[in-house]
């Protein structure tokens, strides 16, 4: 079955520098969110997309800016890098039409590592 | 504000031990509970939900959660524990905004 599809896997940067993450949700998913993990801690909540709008946000910094396309999928765009952003991006998707449980899928992550 | 607790931070176990994790959230309105687990370098993995219904929940890989409401606990057991078990496991409790508020995680570590 198809999974969430990010990319890149992993992502070296310098400070400064920008980088863009991608996230490509399940087919018929219509929601997307991200998720920041820093080394030893738990995953916390950056932004949510449904139906291309912005739906919720978290803790995400000003620096991060993200938006979902026609497709649904989403990216999340990284500007004037800092060493603690180094970390794992995980992207979940799911669709609010579920009637029964739904759940949330994770991608596999990106990597992220600020130099 | 939502919150969940994950009260143990690094478990060790002999395999073929028993395991329970606890978690614990504080929020007062109906909510869905999950455990994922995160093996070593990997992407988080859904273990076990609860949304409704029989609070004892059965997950995959012989995982089981007990939802009791009265004390806003989703504990974690396994009857006995594999090597392959070793990993971190996150609680997560979703609200009526749609988003999961993750635990801190457990880290469990299981010797042969």
């Amino acid at each position: 079955a198809a999974g969430v599809i990010q990319s890149p896997r992993h992502l070296i940067k310098e400070k400064r520098e920008t980088a863009t993450l991608k996230c490509y949700p399940i087919p018929r998913h219509d929601t997307v969110y991200w998720y920041q993990q820093g080394p030893g801690q738990d995953p916390q909540f950056l932004i949510s997309f449904y139906e291309k709008m912005q739906s919720d946000k978290g803790s995400i910094p000003d620096r991060f800016s993200a938006q979902q396309f026609s497709d649904y999928h989403s990216e999340l765009n990284m500007s004037s890098l800092e060493l603690g952003d180094s970390a794992l991006y995980f992207c979940a998707s799911n669709t609010k039409y579920h009637r029964d449980a739904p759940g949330y899928t994770f991608g596999s992550g990106t990597r992220l590592t600020v130099v | 504000a939502q919150s969940v607790s994950q009260h143990n931070h690094h478990v060790i176990l002999s395999e073929a031990a028993s395991l329970e994790l606890g978690c614990n959230y504080s929020y007062g309105g109906t909510v869905n509970l999950f455990w994922y687990v995160q093996y070593p370098g990997q992407h988080l993995q859904l273990l076990l939900k609860y949304f409704s219904g029989d609070p004892l929940v059965k997950g995959i890989k012989g995982f089981e959660a007990e939802f009791i409401k009265s004390k806003f606990s989703f504990n974690l057991r396994k009857p006995s524990v594999q090597w392959s078990d070793t990993a971190e496991y996150f609680c997560a409790v979703k609200t009526g905004a749609n988003n999961l508020f993750f635990g801190t995680g457990t880290r469990l570590t299981v010797i042969p």
